[in-house]
């Protein structure tokens, strides 16, 4: 059980240029995220989803895109780098509980570099 | 909209002295959820703990303790006898009851010195 895992771990950008970020999760979990961590922040929610399907905007979706056509999968686009997306991204999923919420568990990160 | 406030940004101690972190939250929603995590110098978030809001016992796991207060809408977190391997960031976290998205606080560096 591998758990959450994001490629690449880290990735240098030009501006303009475009890159997809992957996250896999093998825990059969409904529910992914993509937050981002600026330097010493805490993270904030770009884009989840509820189920392959379905996504929608977090609290900071611009410049960014998503799609998730399976469960295991939730790839993070960015179009037009800009050096103001430099940042961690992670990855987080966490399993359908019909009442509450349960634990999201995170992926090891992506640092990215937009120069 | 929900808030998490972690006052302190970074604290330092010597090894084996106690040390407490706050976190103190405002939400609208009467079923929520808070969790702490801890993000080492390696970069990974690792979860600790997860409270719902109808359970305001404190929990204790090895030397770590947490204190949920309803009263103060606070939820603070207690490492007793500190070691070096507990230096890290450490991140409080709010869940309302929709549970679509995890609002974060600023995080407190910890560091403890041998």
């Amino acid at each position: 059980n591998a758990g959450v895992t994001q490629t690449p771990k880290f990735r240098i950008l030009k501006i303009g240029q475009s890159m997809t970020l992957q996250c896999t999760q093998d825990m059969n979990h409904n529910y992914m995220y993509w937050y981002r961590q600026d330097p010493g922040m805490g993270l904030k929610l770009i884009y989840y989803s509820v189920g392959a399907g379905i996504t929608d905007k977090g609290e900071v979706p611009n410049g960014y895109n998503v799609s998730r056509s399976t469960t295991e999968d939730f790839p993070l686009r960015l179009e037009l780098a800009a050096p103001s997306q430099t940042s961690v991204y992670f990855c987080a999923s966490r399993s359908r509980v019909s009442l509450g919420t349960d634990t999201q568990y995170f992926g090891p990160g992506t640092r990215l570099t937009v120069l | 909209a929900q808030k998490v406030t972690q006052a302190q940004t970074e604290i330092s101690v010597v090894e084996k002295e106690d040390v407490t972190l706050d976190c103190v939250y405002e939400t609208r929603d009467t079923t929520y959820y808070l969790f702490w995590y801890k993000q080492p110098p390696s970069g990974e978030l690792v979860f600790l703990i997860r409270r719902n809001s109808f359970d305001e016992q404190n929990e204790i796991s090895g030397r770590y303790s947490w204190n949920f207060q309803k009263s103060t809408s606070s939820f603070n977190f207690t490492i007793t006898a500190s070691q070096v391997v507990d230096s890290a960031v450490y991140f409080c976290a709010l869940s309302g009851s929709a549970g679509n998205m995890l609002t974060f606080g600023g995080g407190t560096r910890l560091m403890v010195k041998p």
